[in-house]
C-alpha cells in the first residue's frame, strides 16, 4: 500500500513571507509527484509537478524533489491571503507500457493559512 | 472552458439502489479516475481506466464498478448503494507522457445515501 503523508496543519503563515509545505511518500518506485490546491467547497486544482530531483519554479511556486530522502515540498513566495487552502500532495507510481497512467495516491493535505 | 463535467451536482439515494455517477471530459485524454473524499480520510481512488474498456482497481473498489466505452465517458456504478458511500465523489482526467502533464477534476458529486 502505497502512503503519501503530510502534516495536516493548520499552517499559518504571514503575508508575503515563504510557505513551505511537505510530504513524504512510502513507494520508492514512485516517478511523478504532484502539487494540488483544493479551496474550500471546490474540487483540486494542479498546481506542480515534477519527476526529477531539484528544484522545478514556477512564478511564486517551488517544487523540490529527493527521491533517496522520499521527500517533496512546495515553497510558495510572497504568500498572498489568496493562497490560503488545502494542499494535496500527490504521487504516481508505475507508468504502463501501453501508455496509460497508474492512478494517484493522495496525501490527506495540508491546510495553509496566509494572515494578512 | 469547461474540461471535465459531472452529471450531477447532488444526489440522493435510498439504500440499496443502482446508482450511475456519470463523467465526460472533452481533452482526449486517455487517462480517467474516479475518487471519493472524506473528511479525515483525504483523496482514495476507487477505479481509474487507461483506454476505453480498460479498468483497473484502485485502493478501495468494493462495492463499485466502472464503464469506459467511449474515450470521453467514464462511469461509476453503485451496485447496491449503502450508507458508508455517502461521500464526495470526484472524476478526473490525466494526460501523463513525456514529462507533459494536462489533469483536471470535476465539480464533484455530493452523494447522500439513506
Amino acid at each position: 500500500q502505497k502512503e503519501v503523508e503530510q502534516n495536516s496543519g493548520p499552517l499559518s503563515v504571514p503575508e508575503g513571507a515563504i510557505a513551505s509545505l511537505n510530504c513524504t511518500y512510502s513507494d520508492r518506485g514512485s516517478q511523478s509527484f504532484f502539487w494540488y490546491r483544493q479551496y474550500s467547497g471546490k474540487s483540486p486544482e494542479l498546481i506542480m509537478f515534477i519527476y526529477s530531483n531539484g528544484d522545478k519554479e514556477d512564478g511564486r511556486f517551488t517544487a523540490q524533489l529527493n527521491k533517496a530522502s522520499q521527500y517533496v515540498s512546495l515553497l510558495i513566495r510572497d504568500s498572498q491571503p489568496s493562497d490560503s487552502a488545502t494542499y494535496l500532495c500527490a504521487v504516481n507510481g508505475e507508468v504502463y507500457s501501453g501508455g496509460g497512467a497508474d492512478g494517484l495516491t493522495f496525501g490527506k493535505g495540508t491546510h495553509l493559512i496566509i494572515q494578512p | 472552458d469547461v474540461k471535465v463535467t459531472q452529471s450531477s451536482r447532488y444526489l440522493v439515494k435510498r439504500t440499496g439502489e443502482k446508482v450511475f455517477l456519470e463523467c465526460v471530459q472533452d481533452m482526449d485524454h486517455e487517462n480517467m479516475f474516479w475518487y471519493r473524499q472524506d473528511p479525515g480520510l483525504g483523496l482514495r481512488l476507487i477505479y481509474f481506466s487507461y483506454d476505453v474498456k480498460m479498468k483497473e482497481k484502485g485502493d478501495i473498489p468494493e462495492g463499485y464498478s466502472v464503464s469506459r466505452e467511449k474515450k470521453e465517458r467514464f462511469s461509476l456504478i453503485l451496485e447496491s448503494a449503502s450508507t458508508n458511500q455517502t461521500s464526495m465523489y470526484l472524476c478526473a482526467s490525466r494526460f501523463d507522457r513525456d514529462r507533459r502533464v494536462e489533469a483536471f477534476f470535476g465539480q464533484g458529486t455530493r452523494l447522500t445515501v439513506v
